[in-house]
């Protein structure tokens, strides 16, 4: 069966300070993958999405990068660490196309000090 | 465009059922999911019902979906406290992927 890990599970950083998420699918080829943020407003925010290695597509314009170096791995990055980035950040995948369900990690609670 | 809308907040007593409400703006919708997200968790997908289906019940839960109106709901049957989370609903659009309304807070007291 299918499986996502993200780590960390939460993390402080101040401001200025790097960063580095990582999410990883196990039991699946060739997913989508997907970064969102999720605001105190409970919204969800699509901030990256990859249909293959390499593929990267941004939806928002922001503080924020993201790689695909393997099949199954999605990083997200930061040179430098806002506030405003603090938030719960959720990996996800899928499979088939953009009607197919996705499957969340558990997220990573970000507090930028 | 594409705009999902979900009230907020939902408060019920144990073994009543709830019911939460959703709208969509896409027509051309092929899924609608719903998910729940229970404290410092990822989404977990629910249930989902295709485009052409009008109600869809999986043990508890009863999805119903009013294509003309572009309603869909989710009802929990005999709702217990371990169903307090925030429940999303989402529809696919042929974009890039889903698009999620706000979510409902559904809280359940004994």
């Amino acid at each position: 069966s299918q499986t996502i890990h993200q780590w960390p599970a939460t993390l402080v950083q101040p401001v200025g300070s790097p960063l580095s998420l990582e999410c990883t699918v196990e039991g699946t080829s060739n997913p989508n993958l997907y970064w969102y943020r999720q605001a105190a407003g409970r919204g969800l925010q699509l901030l990256f999405y990859s249909v293959g290695i390499g593929q990267i597509s941004s939806e928002v314009p922001q503080n924020l990068s993201a790689s695909r170096p393997q099949d199954r791995q999605f990083i997200l990055s930061s040179k430098k660490l806002l506030l405003s980035d603090s938030g719960f950040y959720l990996c996800a995948w899928s499979v088939g196309d953009s009607n197919s369900p996705l499957h969340f990690g558990n997220g990573t609670r970000l507090t930028v000090t | 465009g594409e705009d999902v809308e979900q009230s907020l907040f939902l408060s019920v007593r144990e073994g009543d059922s709830s019911v939460i409400n959703c709208t969509y703006t896409d027509s051309s919708s092929t899924y609608l999911y719903w998910y729940k997200q229970e404290p410092g968790a990822g989404l977990q997908l629910l249930t989902y019902i295709f485009s052409n289906m009008d109600m869809k019940q999986d043990q508890r839960l009863t999805v119903l979906l009013n294509k003309k109106d572009k309603h869909l709901s989710l009802r929990i049957a005999d709702t217990q406290t371990g169903d307090s989370a925030i429940y999303f609903c989402a529809e696919s659009t042929g974009y890039s992927t889903l698009t999620f309304g706000k979510g409902t807070m559904l809280l359940v007291s004994p």
